[in-house]
């Protein structure tokens, strides 16, 4: 499967800093996307979805770019519980199922 | 809310041993899947489902195999264990296709192949 990067981190902020993660995928066919949150030990959670139009969702902004084939994640104000790895994910809808394709996550850590 | 089980969350086997994963969801999805995560690699698909009876491999099959004989309920199966599949094992499932194809995953299961 072609690959979506991200770049891995660790991000350390301090506390009620903004960060920006940004993540490139390379299938021009992909039809949706999302950002996944994990927490250490734990599974992955559905963060958001992103649209092509951008949305928000109290701190945390995504945006799409298709042409560069770019998605972004922007969170305002970081709490010390933002701290987590976030996946940035995308569903390439291949023709034999409907399987998302993961990056390898980038790590945050918000400090006091 | 959506709830997807593992049968265990920690597990422990010796090598060449036959080790079952089930995984159980709620929520009458259509699509089931297995990914192993490792430090580094991050999340890659093993098996998935679309349907009863129905199975596609993934990125890394090797070496496992799958079963689903009902719709809620999700088996991977590892013939004859090795060292090199200690990782943990996490199960997804969603709805099919479009903006329902939001993946929900389980708690996860840690095995470690002695």
């Amino acid at each position: 499967r072609k690959e979506v990067e991200q770049d891995p981190g660790p991000f350390n902020v301090p506390e009620g800093a903004t960060v920006a993660f940004n993540c490139t995928y390379s299938n021009s066919a992909s039809q949706s996307f999302f950002w996944y949150r994990q927490d250490c030990r734990k599974e992955p959670k559905l963060l958001m979805s992103v649209y092509s139009s951008g949305n928000e969702d109290g701190r945390f902004t995504a945006q799409l770019n298709r042409a560069s084939q770019y998605i972004s994640l922007l969170i305002r104000d970081s709490k010390l519980s933002d701290s987590a790895t976030y996946l940035c994910v995308v569903n390439e809808n291949s023709n034999s199922g409907y399987a998302l394709n993961f990056g390898k996550g980038t790590s945050l850590l918000v400090t006091p | 809310d959506v709830k997807v089980t593992q049968s265990s969350r920690y597990l422990v086997k010796r090598t060449g041993e036959k080790v079952f994963l089930e995984c159980v969801q709620d929520m009458d999805h259509e699509n089931m899947f297995w990914y192993r995560q490792d430090p580094g690699l991050g999340l890659r698909l093993i098996y998935f489902s679309y349907d009863v009876k129905m199975k596609e491999k993934g990125d890394i099959p090797e070496g496992y195999s799958v079963s689903r004989e009902k719709k809620e309920r999700f088996s991977l199966i590892l013939e004859s264990a090795s060292t090199n599949q200690t990782s943990m094992y996490l199960c997804a499932s969603s709805w099919v296709g479009g903006a329902k194809d939001t993946q929900y995953f389980g708690p996860g299961t840690r095995l470690t192949v002695l």
